[in-house]
């Protein structure tokens, strides 16, 4: 299953099948992102974070793609599992001259299905 | 143990009251910030403070005050409560420099202003 971020914020896939969740982020001096997770009654938890000096980087049944000629980032998990089901939200830094400020997307709905 | 905890994790009260947060990081991190969830999971930074010094501090209500008595805590209060603060707040640290930027988030406190 794959969601187009703003425009779709609820996906739902079936156990064992890839999800592929999309953000587009709006500034270009942007260079570093994080995805996160939020379970339902919990705060947002860290899953894999990219520098804009690469493409793509992987963790455990997660990958991280940027494309940076559109400003465009995703998060595919791998065989996802029921315990996957949460709100996702990437986060993109900007480097103020006060400090590293944060901004976060609308987030995306992942229901997976047993 | 837990890395940032936040109290109370329920808050319901009246319009015009004034009411605090508190924010405790038992992380040894530099950076702690707030950060306000509305009902359509729409995360937006309102503080962060560096070393007890607000470093950015975003368009937010004067009515909204963060207080760090020392470097693990950040409390935010809010004077004159009113039905648009309703919300939950997350409280979260970081330690900025080293080859992640991630954040921890604490587990969310919910307003609800009635």
């Amino acid at each position: 299953g794959e969601s187009v971020g703003l425009h779709l914020p609820t996906l739902s896939v079936q156990e064992g099948d890839n999800s592929i969740i999309n953000c587009a982020y709006s500034n270009s001096a942007s260079d570093y992102f994080i995805w996160y997770k939020q379970e339902s009654g919990k705060g947002p938890q860290f899953i894999i974070d990219i520098r804009s000096n690469m493409d793509k980087r992987q963790g455990q049944r997660v990958t991280v793609l940027l494309n940076k000629t559109v400003k465009h980032l995703s998060l595919q998990i791998a065989a996802t599992q029921p315990g996957d089901s949460a709100v996702y939200f990437c986060a993109e830094m900007r480097r103020m001259n006060t400090g590293n400020q944060f901004y976060f997307g609308t987030g995306t709905s992942l229901t997976v299905i047993p | 143990d837990t890395a940032v905890s936040q109290t109370p994790k329920y808050l319901v009260t009246q319009m015009g009251n004034d009411k605090s947060i508190k924010c405790e990081q038992n992380l040894g991190h530099d950076t702690m910030y707030w950060y306000k969830q509305d009902s359509k999971k729409f995360l937006k930074i309102m503080f962060s403070y560096n070393n007890k010094e607000l470093i950015i501090n975003e368009t937010v209500p004067n009515r909204f005050s963060p207080k760090s008595p020392d470097k693990a805590h950040l409390n935010l209060h809010i004077n004159s409560l009113e039905l648009g603060d309703s919300a939950v707040y997350f409280c979260a640290s970081s330690n900025p420099g080293g080859r992640s930027y991630e954040q921890y988030f604490g587990p969310g406190t919910r307003l609800t202003v009635t």
